[in-house]
């Protein structure tokens, strides 16, 4: 199955709300998460991304929340505008046996009402 | 700098057909790889190159799919024959390396649809 999960198939807010993004992941031996962001049509891109030896890291209107705890990563996206309707995943670095293994979750579909 | 790029943008094809899917990655990126995304998943990882040696193709289904980067450049994905349940996007992604902090860098993809 699957090492990385996300509890919300589809997220809708409103223009100017802020916007939380969840995602579990199962793996301990993995020590660093990207959220990556894919607009119908295109591959994913590149967000934000946060190191197991850190709990928070900011971006512009972006951050990332990560509790080893419970395993649980956030994204959070303060302002939220239309141009952020778009799915959004969370992936790990699994190290299996010397390469990193990058391994995505199934997404959260974030839809931005105007 | 170019970003990946994908051929073709669109394939549809009937099953047991075959199809081959193309991809150039960033100049300079030495780790290749390729993912398949079904509607409404996560990408999943079917093969991954580290220059022209497989460094991962656990998910691979061998007896159908294949994969080559002869001069640790561009690929080809292949498959032969195609299965209804190919249909999906496969993504070309390229990254510097293999170490634990890399970002991928994904192409549009390829939607195959097999009918």
């Amino acid at each position: 199955g699957e090492s990385v999960g996300l509890h919300l198939p589809t997220l809708s807010v409103q223009e100017g709300d802020n916007s939380i993004i969840n995602c579990a992941y199962s793996n301990s031996a993995s020590d660093y998460f990207i959220w990556y962001k894919q607009e119908s049509g295109k591959g994913p891109q590149f967000i934000i991304d946060i190191r197991s030896n850190m709990d928070k890291r900011q971006g512009q209107r972006v951050t990332v929340l990560l509790n080893k705890t419970v395993k649980h990563l956030s994204l959070q996206i303060a302002a939220t505008q239309p141009g952020d309707s778009a799915v959004y995943f969370c992936a790990e670095n699994i190290p299996p046996g010397g390469s990193y293994i990058p391994t995505f979750g199934r997404g959260t579909s974030l839809i931005v009402h105007p | 700098e170019a970003g990946v790029a994908q051929s073709p943008r669109y394939k549809i094809i009937e099953k047991r057909q075959s199809v081959a899917f193309w991809c150039n990655p960033i100049s300079g990126h030495a780790t290749l790889y390729w993912y398949q995304q079904i509607l409404g998943q996560g990408p999943k990882l079917l093969i991954q190159f580290q220059n022209n040696g497989v460094v991962d193709d656990s998910q691979l289904p061998k007896d159908r799919f294949s994969a080559e980067r002869l001069k640790g450049v561009d690929s080809t994905l292949k498959i032969q024959p195609a299965k209804l349940e190919d249909s999906a996007v496969y993504l070309c992604a390229s990254s510097s390396g293999t170490g634990r902090n890399e970002k991928l860098f994904f192409g549009s993809g390829t939607q195959l649809s097999v009918l």
